[in-house]
């Protein structure tokens, strides 16, 4: 069964350095969105993105964040200069273009990155 | 504005008794529910969706949920819980135009055996 995959499982990093966090969504997916889980907190919606752009994103998603889909396959998030409150656990999701109403669809998640600033 | 409330942070049963995790929505809008679950070490997996059509809906694992409009809610249960049930559960909620996903803050179930 086809899946989202994300890299790596584990994540530590230094304050102020930049991550990249990768995903790989199901092939035929058009969709795709990054959330993140702060550890005890609820799963909140980053970003989405649809046909080479941003559709939407949440006020968390600020100028220190970027998404990218650079070939066919993957789909990255980048934090440019991390801050200790970005420790987190990040979910990539993907769902398809072919229900109707499209946004009816359900999105299919990935295993998560947990990133860890120190 | 978009936003389900879950009931309760942890919820215990012994195996074989019934399960019910319990879920309230709000939404300005028809909405789109799930139910997705967590096991350690493993991405949100879809349990089942209400859409619009009817209103008992039937997952996976022996898992149903009855979408009350009157009540706002939209309550998980399975007859028969099963050790491999142990896990997190999430109620997310999405209506409007967007595509946005907005969870609850999850319930973990514990199967006693």
């Amino acid at each position: 069964e086809p899946e989202v995959t994300q890299t790596p499982s584990h994540q530590v990093t230094q304050m102020g350095q930049e991550v990249i966090l990768r995903c790989v969504p199901i092939s035929n997916h058009l969709y795709f969105y990054w959330y993140r889980q702060i550890l005890g907190q609820k799963v909140e919606f980053l970003v989405s993105f649809y046909n080479n752009e941003i559709s939407e994103k949440s006020e968390i998603f600020d100028d220190q964040f970027s998404v990218e889909r650079p070939d066919g396959s993957n789909f990255t998030l980048k934090i440019r200069s991390t801050k200790l409150e970005d420790s987190a656990m990040y979910f990539c999701a993907s769902s398809d273009g072919s229900g109707r109403p499209l946004n009816r669809n359900e999105q299919f998640f990935g295993p998560g990155t947990r990133l860890t600033v120190l | 504005a978009q936003s389900v409330t879950q009931l309760d942070s942890h919820v215990s049963v012994s195996e074989g008794t019934p399960v019910l995790l319990r879920c309230n929505y709000s939404s300005s809008y028809s909405p789109s529910l799930f139910w997705y679950v967590q096991h350690p070490n493993k991405g949100l997996q879809l349990l089942l969706k209400y859409t619009s059509a009817a209103t008992l809906v039937k997952g996976i694992n022996g898992f149903e949920a009855e979408f009350k409009k009157s009540e706002t809610s939209f309550h998980l249960t399975k007859p028969s819980a099963h050790m491999s049930d142990a896990a997190e559960y999430f109620c997310v909620v999405r209506g409007g135009t967007g595509n946005q996903f907005y969870f609850g803050t999850g319930t973990s179930l514990t199967v006693i055996p």
